[in-house]
């Protein structure tokens, strides 16, 4: 079962920032983490992962709050090909870090 | 450099026939994982195989439902005796020996009629 509480549904306003929230208050001390996203009938796409630290990279943003309970994923300017389903994935560091849990997720809807 | 490749992109199958699914990792990635994707469903992790051997098959349906990843070649997800229930689409993904991110295939839907 999915460790990670996500709304369903969000609209952003192409170029505008993307905020997505992700709620993991059970996330212990050794757990990553994930986010991926599926445009609509394509393979899901890594977008990054975090620990504690906020992490950044050429397509979003993460922010970690302080007691790693809950998420923020930013796509700093949205545009129409950002619309996709976001998932936000907990997943260990150890042996049994390969079997990704996704959830319902949250559709992202950009637009123009 | 060459993603994941999977094909067919597209199968349809008779119910009772056979459906072989194929997958093709990332150049060097020595761990490939099935996923399905019922229809209106998010994806369930099915099995996750290094060459030769499955390390684990706990999401796989007990019957008609096998994977192989052999030395030479590409991984196979091959389901037996097809139902419509088995319709869905099908994701294979690999990645390198140290686990990091997950690349994705296209997916292959299957449809059984």
């Amino acid at each position: 079962d999915a460790k990670t509480t996500q709304p369903p549904s969000m609209d952003c306003a192409e170029g505008r920032a993307a905020n997505l929230p992700c709620n993991h208050s059970t996330i212990s001390g050794n757990e990553y983490v994930y986010w991926y996203r599926q445009i609509h009938s394509q393979g899901p796409q890594y977008i990054i992962h975090g620990l504690k630290n906020n992490e950044t990279n050429e397509m979003a943003s993460l922010i970690i709050t302080e007691d790693r309970k809950s998420s923020t994923l930013i796509l700093p300017h949205a545009t129409l090909r950002d619309t996709a389903v976001y998932y936000c994935i907990v997943q260990n560091s150890g042996g049994s870090n390969y079997k990704l849990t996704f959830g319902k997720g949250t559709l992202l809807t950009v637009n123009p | 450099n060459a993603g994941v490749m999977q094909n067919p992109r597209h199968l349809v199958r008779r119910r009772g026939q056979e459906a072989r699914l194929r997958c093709s990792p990332v150049k060097g990635h020595s761990h490939v994982y099935w996923y399905r994707q019922l229809p209106e469903e998010g994806l369930k992790f099915m099995v996750y195989l290094q060459k030769e051997n499955i390390i684990d098959e706990s999401g796989m349906p007990k019957e008609r439902f096998s994977a192989e990843f052999p030395k030479e070649g590409p991984s196979i997800l091959r389901i037996q005796q097809v139902v419509r229930g088995d319709s869905a689409a099908y994701f294979c993904a690999s990645s390198p020996p140290v686990i990091t991110e997950a690349f994705f295939g296209q997916g292959t839907r299957l449809t059984v009629v």
